[in-house]
């Protein structure tokens, strides 16, 4: 069955410290690609998204994803970490109109 | 430029009952999805529409029910509501048919309550 997964539920970094979202996609071709972020009470940002082409994806807010296929992933990454980044991160995937979102990861920033 | 709207915000229904809630695309999008958000899960496609035509449905039953209108603004309806229909819905518009190859812009939600 397609899926999204998300292994980690919540992360805590430091303020100025790099981060590295996980997702790992599960379909029979590669599907469309994205990464959303959703704030406390909003609804869903889009950061980033992956079609074809370049492996490595630029998005707003200094984000980024690189695109594995040998290893089914799709990690976001970000190398300094701003308090205001503390939100919940979705991993996504689209293939025939079938799009799925995975759990979810809260990230937390401490100062 | 306007950007997706929900309404309303919150909204608290009885078990059986019925539920409309709505959604405005942004300016100049004709094709709207919505979502299913439940308590600490992720979204989950509910369905599609395109120039007022379903165009895509996810694994929820019939008794949510949708619609577009000319102006692209739509409706989703749940009849018989559950307890676990309880959630987030979201509403997501984009400019083009194939909404999942271009960017989608989430609305705010609409929180759902089923006591």
């Amino acid at each position: 069955a397609q899926s999204v997964t998300q292994p980690d539920i919540h992360i805590t970094v430091s303020e100025g410290a790099s981060l590295e979202l996980r997702c790992n996609y599960s379909y029979g071709a590669t599907p469309y690609l994205f990464w959303y972020v959703q704030s406390p009470g909003q609804g869903l940002q889009l950061l980033l998204k992956y079609f074809s082409g370049d492996t490595l994806v630029q998005g707003i807010k200094g984000f980024e994803a690189e695109f594995k296929r040998s290893q089914s992933s799709f990690n976001l990454r970000k190398p300094s970490v701003h308090w205001s980044d503390a939100a919940e991160y979705f991993c996504a995937a689209e293939h025939n109109n079938d799009m799925r979102f995975g759990a979810g990861t809260r990230l937390t920033v401490k100062p | 430029e306007t950007g997706v709207t929900q309404s309303p915000t919150h909204l608290i229904k009885t078990r059986g009952q019925q539920v409309t809630l709505r959604c405005s695309s942004q300016s100049g999008h004709n094709t709207v999805s919505w979502y299913q958000q439940a308590l600490g899960q992720g979204p989950q496609f509910i369905f599609q529409y395109y120039r007022e035509e379903e165009n895509g449905r996810g694994n929820f039953p019939p008794r949510f029910s949708g619609l577009q209108f000319p102006n692209y603004s739509s409706e989703l309806n749940v009849n018989a509501l559950e307890l676990d229909d309880s959630a987030l819905y979201l509403c997501a518009s984009s400019p083009q048919g194939r909404a999942y190859s271009y960017e989608q812009y989430f609305g705010p939600g609409t929180r759902l309550t089923v006591t």
